[in-house]
């Protein structure tokens, strides 16, 4: 079965320093993969994906993502934080294989940007 | 303000009550999504439409329905409620009828608390 995991509930950092969110996944073919963002009390914003291509995919507000096939990750980075970046992360995965057709999230992670 | 638009967006109801959650996707997107989010539970797929038929079934229980009508709106009804049921739920839409490798867009929620 697909599945997708965030190994860290929280991640800290120094406004300015670079940010990584890390995301692997599971699935026996080839991956769809998602990243979005949730502020306080609002949806799920989307940030970025990768379906096929260039590893390296750049996505809204500076945030970019590297696929690793080998590694089975999909870790979302941004060189420079901003206090603004604060918000809860959920990566996402998703597999078309006859009728199992769904999104699957993360448990997400709770980026703190300290000014 | 990703198109997607829930009402009502916070509603408290007693143990045993039903109620009733709309939704009405972007302009164009045929695809409607149902996810429930919990502290515990994280989130969580319960259902989607496409072009009012049932396309895909997730952690949905017996006591949820949903429904998609001719106008592309959708509602989730909620019976039988109990203390365990207060969560946010979202509503999401996609203009595809596959999740796969398609964007899909989030509202901003209803909040459901359960007294």
């Amino acid at each position: 079965a697909q599945s997708v995991a965030q190994p860290e509930d929280q991640v800290n950092v120094a406004e300015g320093n670079p940010l990584t969110v890390k995301c692997t996944y599971s699935v026996s073919g080839n991956p769809y993969l998602f990243w979005y963002v949730q502020y306080p009390n609002r949806g799920l914003q989307f940030l970025l994906k990768y379906i096929t291509g260039d590893n390296l995919v750049k996505g809204s507000y500076g945030f970019e993502a590297e696929f690793n096939k080998s590694q089975t990750s999909f870790h979302l980075k941004k060189p420079s934080a901003l206090v603004s970046d604060s918000a809860l992360y959920f990566c996402a995965v998703s597999l078309l294989e006859g009728r199992d057709d769904k999104i699957i999230f993360g448990k997400g992670t709770r980026l703190h940007i300290l000014p | 303000d990703s198109g997607v638009t829930q009402t009502p967006k916070h509603l408290i109801t007693a143990t045993g009550q039903r109620v009733t959650l709309r939704c009405s996707p972007r302009s164009g997107d045929l695809s409607v999504y149902w996810y429930q989010q919990s502290l515990d539970q994280g989130l969580q797929f319960l259902i989607q439409y496409y072009n009012g038929e049932e396309r895909a079934k997730g952690n949905i229980l017996e006591r949820f329905s949903a429904q998609q009508f001719p106008d592309l709106h959708s509602e989730l009804n909620l019976s039988s409620l109990e203390l365990g049921d207060s969560a946010l739920y979202f509503c999401a839409s996609s203009v595809a009828w596959t999740s796969s490798g398609n964007t899909i867009y989030f509202g901003e929620g209803s909040w459901l608390t359960v007294v």
